[in-house]
């Protein structure tokens, strides 16, 4: 069964450091999403990408934060200059039109 | 008003009794309804879609109310292997396919022996 992959398991990063989390999605999907969630805390919605664009983001998804497909299969998050708030586990999510939307195994960021 | 709410639990079950989980959503422009279930520092996969009829899959059937913003799961004949946290989960409201989701905090389920 095809599934969404994501590297690396666990990043490890100081404050203020920049950070690339990576995705390759289902090779036959069009939407792409990520998502995060804070341990203990619910999943929360960070943006949405179609068509090589952003489609809906969150107010969490602020200039701190980038997505990118930079290729046919990947699709990377990247957040510019990490805080410790943001310390939790990413999860890439995509789906086709309308379709169930399948999570990846997530990232675990830790910021120190 | 919290956008899903669901009753965090934990519910402490025998195994093969019938569990219920309810939840409300506060987005009226929810068109999309899920049950998905998280296993402890895992991804979240998807259980079940929720329909207006209803529907069931196996000992899972889920129910939804439009006019009362509610959506319901039960669990018949409970296995050791249904414990995991159950979270309800709505659409955010937008057109179009790239619309993100809106998840609740989750239910807590602890099937015993």
């Amino acid at each position: 069964e095809p599934e969404v992959t994501q590297t690396p398991s666990h990043q490890v990063t100081q404050m203020g450091q920049e950070v690339i989390l990576r995705c390759v999605p289902i090779s036959n999907h069009l939407y792409f999403y990520w998502y995060r969630q804070i341990l203990g805390q619910k999943v929360e919605f960070l943006v949405s990408f179609y068509n090589n664009e952003i489609s809906e983001k969150s107010e969490i998804f602020d200039d701190q934060f980038s997505v990118e497909r930079p290729d046919g299969s990947n699709f990377t998050l990247k957040i510019r200059s990490t805080k410790l708030e943001d310390s939790a586990m990413y999860f890439c999510a995509s789906s086709e039109f309308f379709g169930t939307k399948y999570f990846g195994p997530g990232t675990r960021l830790t910021v120190t | 008003r919290k956008e899903v709410e669901q009753d965090p639990g934990p519910f402490n079950v025998p195994e093969g009794a019938t569990v219920a989980f309810n939840c409300t959503y506060s987005n009226s422009a929810s068109q999309s309804f899920f049950w998905y279930r998280q296993d402890c520092r895992k991804e979240p996969k998807l259980l079940m879609s929720v329909y207006s009829s209803g529907n069931e899959d196996g000992r899972f059937t889920a129910q939804l109310n439009r006019a009362s913003q509610y959506i319901s799961l039960l669990i018949r004949d409970s296995k050791l292997s249904d414990s995991a946290t159950y979270l309800c989960v709505v659409n955010r409201g937008l057109r179009g396919g790239a619309d993100g989701l809106t998840f609740g905090k989750g239910t807590h389920l602890i099937i015993q022996p």
